[in-house]
């Protein structure tokens, strides 16, 4: 079982650029949590899906966008990048119900210049 | 306030001694998780509570839900112990709110 895996693990954009991130869950997960945490804070959630479909979205503006696909992966999408974007973006996988743990990925760092 | 609180902040202790990490929450839970965070950033779920206390190796977890308050002991604390600590509780609308972790520095 391969875990949570998220790619690229590093990316380097500039301001106004967009950037796509992906997270593949852990083998048997079907609902995944997307974070963004900022240098020296702790994460804050961004959204999660389950069943293709956006759940839940915490306080992120438009510009952040979510897809899940049939084999339960994920992108996180993020248009018009400042410089305030750049963290370390987590992806969490779990099985539906708050019951369930959530597995986390090793992240991908974004870097806006 | 926040709603998550951990305390302490930084704790830098010796090898070999007895680490407790303290969590108190002020909302309303399903599930409280105790998560390790290394350098780097990848973070290792360690405990998923709801009540009463659970035991991985030297790790223990403990959590009151009526005082809404959970502790994290760390036995024979070691080096590669070293790294952020972090409460985060799992609220009515699925999301997981954080505390803002405590640097844990053990040193040989």
């Amino acid at each position: 079982d391969a875990g949570v895996t998220q790619s690229p693990t590093h990316l380097i954009k500039t301001r106004g650029q967009q950037v796509t991130l992906r997270c593949s869950p852990k083998s048997g997960h079907d609902t995944v949590s997307w974070y963004q945490q900022a240098l020296g804070q702790g994460p804050q959630f961004i959204f999660q899906y389950y069943e293709e479909e956006e759940r839940q979205r915490g306080n992120f503006p438009d510009r952040f966008s979510g897809h899940q696909f049939p084999n339960y992966s994920s992108e996180l999408n993020v248009n018009a990048l400042w410089l305030g974007d750049s963290a370390l973006y987590l992806c969490a996988s779990s099985l539906p119900g708050l019951q369930y743990e959530q597995f986390f990925g090793p992240g991908t760092r974004l870097t806006v210049l | 306030k926040n709603e998550v609180e951990q305390s302490p902040q930084n704790l830098t202790a010796q090898e070999g001694e007895f680490i407790t990490i303290n969590c108190s929450y002020s909302v309303g839970i399903s599930a409280l998780h105790w998560l390790q965070q290394h350098p780097g950033g990848g973070i290792v779920s360690l405990f998923m509570l709801s009540s009463g206390k659970k035991k991985h190796g030297r790790l223990i977890a403990t959590i009151n839900i009526q005082e809404k308050h959970s502790s994290l002991h760390i036995t024979a604390s070691h080096p590669r112990d070293s790294a952020v600590y972090i409460c985060a509780v799992l609220d009515s609308n699925y999301q997981l709110i954080w505390g803002a972790g405590t640097k844990l520095i053990i040193k040989p």
